[in-house]
């Protein structure tokens, strides 16, 4: 079966630096997707990656390892505006997204 | 970025009407668009792939006949809940992928639309 991985819960101190892991089994890859979702609002796109390696975006950073079905998300110097659940989310063969069930990150001042 | 947007944000209902939801791409067009579901502290959940000017894929358990999906546009997919019940109260998705970037194109998710049935 088809099936993502994320921890369901992070805590993390502002300022610092935290790492999102996931890991995903699907049929075929076409690619991984992280999405940031605030309570009650829709997800917004924060990086894909489809080729193996280190993908850097401001204080984002998202990496993949497709010979072990791996990604992380790389958040540094953490505001509070970064609580929030972060979602995992694979590209089968079939291009049909497959979720995470997210990963709740809170900030403690 | 692309906009998407989703109207209306917030709607409530009487149990046994109808509520239509549109979901708009504001400045590109969207070959696919993507309807989800998503209940208190869950995932969300893919309901259906909408492609313009064909029937919409349901998964399995979404009931076609509840959730109408139309397409009928690049710019413009329409989800109506028919004959709503308490348990369709949830909050829902739509998400659009930019045709130029073809099946890997990034995903624009709208605001979202929180339904509660009565």
């Amino acid at each position: 079966g088809q099936n993502i991985d994320q921890p369901t819960e992070m805590t993390a101190t502002e300022g610092a630096i935290v790492q999102i892991n996931c890991t995903y089994q699907t049929s075929g890859f076409n690619g991984l997707f992280w999405y940031q979702q605030h309570a009650g609002e829709a997800p917004t796109f924060l990086s894909y990656n489809v080729l193996d390696g280190l993908e850097e975006k401001g204080r984002f950073s998202s990496f993949l390892s497709r010979s072990k079905g791996y990604s992380y998300l790389l958040l540094k110097e953490l505001q509070m505006k970064d609580s929030a659940s972060y979602l995992c989310a694979a590209l089968d063969s079939n291009y049909q997204l497959i979720w995470g069930a997210g990963t709740k990150l809170i900030i403690k001042p | 970025g692309a906009v998407v947007s989703q109207h209306p944000s917030r709607v409530i209902c009487k149990s046994g009407t109808s509520v239509k939801i549109e979901c708009r791409s504001l400045d590109f067009q969207a070959t696919t668009m993507f309807w989800y579901r998503q209940f208190p502290k869950q995932s969300l959940m893919l309901m259906a792939t909408s492609n313009e000017g064909s029937k919409a894929t349901y998964e399995q358990g979404v009931e076609k006949d509840k959730f109408l999906i139309n397409h009928a546009s690049l710019t413009l997919s329409t989800l109506t809940v028919t004959s709503a019940h308490p348990e369709d109260s949830s909050f829902y998705i739509c998400s659009a992928r930019d045709g130029t970037g073809g099946d890997t194109g990034e995903l624009f998710f709208g605001e979202g639309s929180r339904l509660t049935v009565l």
